[in-house]
C-alpha cells in the first residue's frame, strides 16, 4: 500500500463547477499537508498549506484536512479553465531535514468551457 | 513563501556531459531539496541539501552521478554527470520556507541524446 493515495483521474467537469480533489494516507504521523498545482512543462506551485485538522479557505480554493480519516480534500468553487492543470497533493511529519515529502501521483483535472 | 529562479529552463545534452542546474532562492532557506520528475509521473526525491553539510542522497541515487553543492543559504546546484539517455527528466529544485511550506523552481527540461 502507498502511503499517499491520490485518485489519478483525469477528472473533467464544466465550467462554473465545483471541484473536489481527495488523497488518503496510512501515516499517522503526518502533520502538514500541502496542495499544490503543476500546469503542463512547469514546476509545481504551492496552492494550499495546512497544519494538522481543519479548513483553510483561499479565494476559490479550500482545503480540509481529517486527521482521524486520514482523508485531506482541495475544493475549487466557480472552476474556470485557467484551473485545467494536475494537481498534487503532500505531505510530511515535519519541516525538518529528516522529515520527508510524500507526494501523491496526481490528479489530472479539466474544466470544459 | 520562498521564491527560486531555476535555470537553465531546459536543455539538449550530449551523452556522457554533464549538466549543472541552478537555483537561487529569495530568502535565506535552511533545506533544498533535488527532485526528478519523468513525464506523466509524481516527483521523486534525489537528495536534501543543508548548507554547511554534504548532502543527503536517497536510495538509487549516489554523489557521484548527482554531485551537489550548497554554499550559502540561498543557492544550490545539482550536476548531473555522464549523463545517459535515461537521465532525460525534468529536474526540480524545491525550498522550504518555515511556516509557508515548500515552494518549487520551475524546473529544468533536460533531454539526453
Amino acid at each position: 500500500q502507498k502511503e499517499v493515495e491520490q485518485d489519478p483521474g483525469p477528472l473533467s467537469v464544466p465550467e462554473g463547477a465545483i471541484v473536489s480533489l481527495n488523497c488518503t494516507y496510512s501515516n499517522s504521523a503526518f502533520q502538514y499537508f500541502m496542495w499544490y498545482r503543476q500546469y503542463s512543462r512547469k514546476g509545481p506551485e504551492l496552492l494550499m498549506y495546512t497544519y494538522s485538522s481543519g479548513n483553510k479557505e483561499d479565494g476559490r480554493f479550500t482545503a480540509q484536512v481529517d486527521k482521524s480519516s486520514k482523508y485531506i480534500s482541495l475544493f475549487i468553487r466557480d472552476s474556470q479553465p485557467s484551473d485545467s492543470a494536475t494537481y498534487l497533493c503532500a505531505m510530511t511529519a515535519g519541516v525538518s531535514s529528516a522529515s520527508k515529502i510524500i507526494f501523491g501521483s496526481g490528479t489530472r483535472l479539466s474544466i470544459r468551457p | 513563501s520562498a521564491v527560486i529562479s531555476q535555470k537553465p529552463s531546459r536543455d539538449i545534452c550530449q551523452r556522457g556531459t554533464s549538466l549543472t542546474i541552478q537555483c537561487q532562492v529569495d530568502s535565506q532557506v535552511t533545506m533544498m531539496f533535488w527532485y526528478r520528475q519523468q513525464p506523466g509521473q509524481s516527483l521523486t526525491l534525489i537528495a536534501t541539501a543543508n548548507q554547511g553539510s554534504e548532502a543527503t542522497y536517497e536510495s538509487g541515487f549516489v554523489i557521484d552521478k548527482f554531485p551537489i553543492s550548497r554554499p550559502n543559504l540561498t543557492f544550490s546546484t545539482l550536476t548531473v554527470s555522464n549523463m545517459s539517455p535515461e537521465d532525460s527528466s525534468i529536474y526540480l529544485c524545491s525550498a522550504a520556507a518555515q511556516g509557508h511550506g515548500y515552494t518549487f523552481g520551475s524546473g529544468t527540461r533536460l533531454t539526453v541524446v
